[in-house]
């Protein structure tokens, strides 16, 4: 079955700074990739995906890179906010949708520091 | 996006006793559900996964037998632990989708925090 990667654990940042987290996947079928964002005590939250055919996609301060080749796909946040300081987990699936079932990474506490 | 409620938020049980956690597509049509647990500091591990009209399909290591997952209808799944213990206490996450729709996403509810005294 597929596994998911994520690095680094925890990241602190500070306010303006960008912030990246890299998740690697192993199977190589996968062709769905979103990025939920936690706080805490509340359920994931969708901030991003990604699909097999595209390479790169932006949303106002948030991108994900995805490199099939290499089996990774990247979070990248620009001029981070307070607010964004959360649980950031990705997860990969095959035939993408809501009715297949996510592999999650392990997550990343992101810190934005003031 | 799509709404997904769950209820309770929160709830505190006695050991032993059992405990019902609901799912509900508020504004489609949910034909698969998942239901996740999470611990503390801990990614979503996925538990088990209910279809519409039929039973679920459990992970490896999940007893059915305990946690009873029921998709009665489009719009609601339940779950239910029985015979709740402390090690149960944990944070139950569902999710709703459409099976075979591509483009769609799976939207989370806001999840149940169980705590087994």
């Amino acid at each position: 079955g597929e596994n998911v990667e994520q690095h680094p654990s925890t990241l602190s940042v500070q306010e303006g700074d960008s912030a990246v987290i890299k998740c690697t996947y192993s199977d190589s079928a996968s062709n769905y990739f979103p990025w939920y964002k936690q706080e805490l005590g509340k359920g994931p939250q969708l901030i991003i995906d990604i699909r097999s055919n595209v390479g790169e996609k932006k949303d106002q301060r948030i991108a994900v890179t995805l490199n099939k080749t290499a089996k990774h796909f990247s979070l990248h946040i620009t001029e981070t906010q307070p607010e964004d300081s959360a649980v950031y987990f990705c997860a990969a699936t095959l035939r993408g949708g809501g009715g297949n079932k996510l592999t999650f990474g392990t997550g990343t506490q992101l810190k934005v520091e003031l | 996006g799509a709404v997904v409620s769950q209820h309770p938020s929160w709830v505190i049980c006695k050991s032993g006793t059992s405990v019902k956690i609901e799912c509900r597509s508020l504004d489609f049509q949910a034909t698969t559900m998942f239901w996740y647990r999470q611990f503390p500091k801990q990614s979503l591990m996925l538990m088990a996964t209910s279809n519409e009209g039929s039973k679920a399909t459990y992970e490896q290591g999940v007893e059915k037998d305990k946690f009873l997952i029921n998709h009665a209808s489009l719009t609601l799944s339940t779950l239910t632990v029985t015979s709740a213990h402390p090690e149960d206490s944990s944070f139950y996450i569902c999710s709703a989708g459409t099976q075979g729709a591509l483009n769609t996403e799976a939207f989370f509810g806001q999840g149940t925090r169980l705590t087994v005294v």
